[in-house]
């Protein structure tokens, strides 16, 4: 199975900042069949941004996924307060589809 | 607008079996895949595996020997029981769905998760 790893662990920023965070993954993703997800304390993951860089329905344009093969990067352009939160990033190019440890993007 | 809704027990004893249901509303469950996503507590999401409306399924390889899924269109629900439970299957357990009906591993409805936890 693939293995994706998060880096970093967790992100200390202001708000208006630019956020950069980061998914390896252990071997190419298929057809950069990579996705991912926000997630506020208590409640379910949301849906951001599949195939690498289309965003999902009513996702702001300040989120942006970009990467191919091993490596792929969601930026968020100018952090706003409810952006704080846990980002999960997704493959599933092949089963099992798996998920990375998440990066916490924390109020500096 | 679809809603999703898990429902079943908080607290299964070792060596018994964790059975949920997820409800679904504001839509049909004929013509989607049906997901089990689970999120140790403090952890990250493990994907569970899938079912279809007409029953075929895809399990997790690490979980397969003791997932059964099944759905009931009639009570537009679908099911996850895992059987043999340890204190590592101590999880919030997620249902899910894609937003288009050709897609099984992109998900854009979740249910808002239930909590549960194996122990004696």
């Amino acid at each position: 199975e693939i293995v994706l790893t998060q880096s970093p662990g967790t992100l200390s920023l202001s708000p208006g900042e630019r956020a950069t965070l980061s998914c390896g993954a252990s071997q190419s993703v298929s057809s950069n069949y990579l996705a991912w997800y926000q997630q506020k304390p208590g409640q379910a993951p949301r849906l951001l941004i599949y195939g690498a860089s289309s965003r999902a329905t009513g996702i702001p344009d300040r989120f942006s996924g970009s990467g191919s093969g091993t490596d792929f990067t969601l930026t968020i352009s100018r952090l706003e307060p409810e952006d704080f939160a846990v980002y999960h990033c997704q493959q599933y190019g092949s089963s099992p589809l798996t998920f990375g440890g998440g990066t916490k993007v924390e109020i500096k | 607008q679809v809603q999703l809704q898990e429902s079943g027990p908080g607290l299964v004893k070792p060596s018994e079996t964790l059975s949920l249901t997820c409800s679904v509303s504001g839509g049909s469950i004929s013509n989607y895949y049906w997901i089990w996503i689970r999120q140790p507590p403090g952890k990250g999401l493990e994907w569970i595996g899938y079912i279809s409306y007409s029953g075929n399924t895809n399990y997790n390889p690490s979980l397969k020997s003791r997932v059964t899924m099944s759905v009931d269109t009639s009570k537009n629900q679908f099911s996850l029981k895992l059987s043999s439970v340890t204190a590592a299957d101590t999880a919030v357990y997620y249902c899910a769905r894609p937003f288009n009906y050709y897609d099984s591993s992109v998900y854009y409805y979740w249910g808002q998760g239930t909590l549960v936890t194996v122990s004696s």
